[in-house]
């Protein structure tokens, strides 16, 4: 079974502070998505990452794949309240065609 | 963009009886079908594939005759929990993989939730 660890599990920052969250795992993963949720919704899909030391940026957010695609970092420039929730990474198993999530990172921003 | 329905969004149900949930993509064909469960703070845990026109796949630890999974079109799948117990209780939700060469622009796509309270 693929595992993956994200750190940290909780984080709560002040509006217009930078963070950084981590996903990794030992398996190898043919490409990895980020997502948000919110609560008492499903997840919904902020970047696919492919290709091994692809960098994706949307808006202050920039995602990283490592280049054994291995592992994934997620980085928050100034961040806003409005991007409090809970962050999951999800490996994509070519095998099993299912996603295989992260444990999570809770993120609260206070004003 | 692709969109997946998922019904209802909140249920209440006494101890014993079944429930089912419907997931439904609605501007796509979906060949292959998730359902995941979330217990409270924490990540979405696999239960189950399903793919159109034959059996679910379950994860290791989840009774496929107690979530009895149907997958009857490529617009449709549905997950019935059968004789539930308070322990059942949990947000589970679906997702649609689209069908091959189309996946690749609607990648995985996630229903709202079904909260299942068991009382």
């Amino acid at each position: 079974t693929q595992l993956l660890e994200q750190s940290p599990q909780f984080l709560s920052i002040q509006e217009g502070e930078n963070l950084t969250v981590y996903c990794n795992s030992s398996s190898v993963f043919s490409s990895l998505q980020w997502y948000r949720q919110e609560p008492g919704e499903g997840p919904v899909l902020l970047v696919t990452v492919v290709t091994g030391g692809e960098v994706k940026k949307l808006k202050r957010l920039t995602f990283q794949f490592g280049d054994a695609r291995k592992d994934s970092s997620l980085h928050i420039t100034a961040a806003q309240p409005g991007d409090t929730g809970l962050y999951l990474c999800a490996g994509v198993d070519t095998g099993r065609r299912a996603l295989t999530f992260g444990s999570g990172t809770r993120l609260q921003v206070q004003p | 963009g692709a969109v997946v329905s998922q019904h209802p969004s909140w249920v209440i149900c006494k101890s014993g009886t079944s429930v089912k949930i419907e997931c439904r993509s609605l501007d796509f064909q979906a060949t292959t079908m998730f359902w995941y469960r979330q217990f409270p703070k924490q990540s979405l845990m696999l239960m189950a594939t399903s793919n159109e026109g034959s059996k679910a796949t379950y994860e290791q630890g989840v009774e496929k005759d107690k979530f009895l999974i149907n997958h009857a079109s490529l617009t449709l799948s549905t997950l019935t929990v059968t004789s539930a117990h308070p322990e059942d209780s949990s947000f589970y939700i679906c997702s649609a993989r689209a069908a091959e060469g189309l996946w690749v622009n609607y990648g995985y796509t996630f229903g709202s939730g079904t909260r299942l309270t068991v009382v």
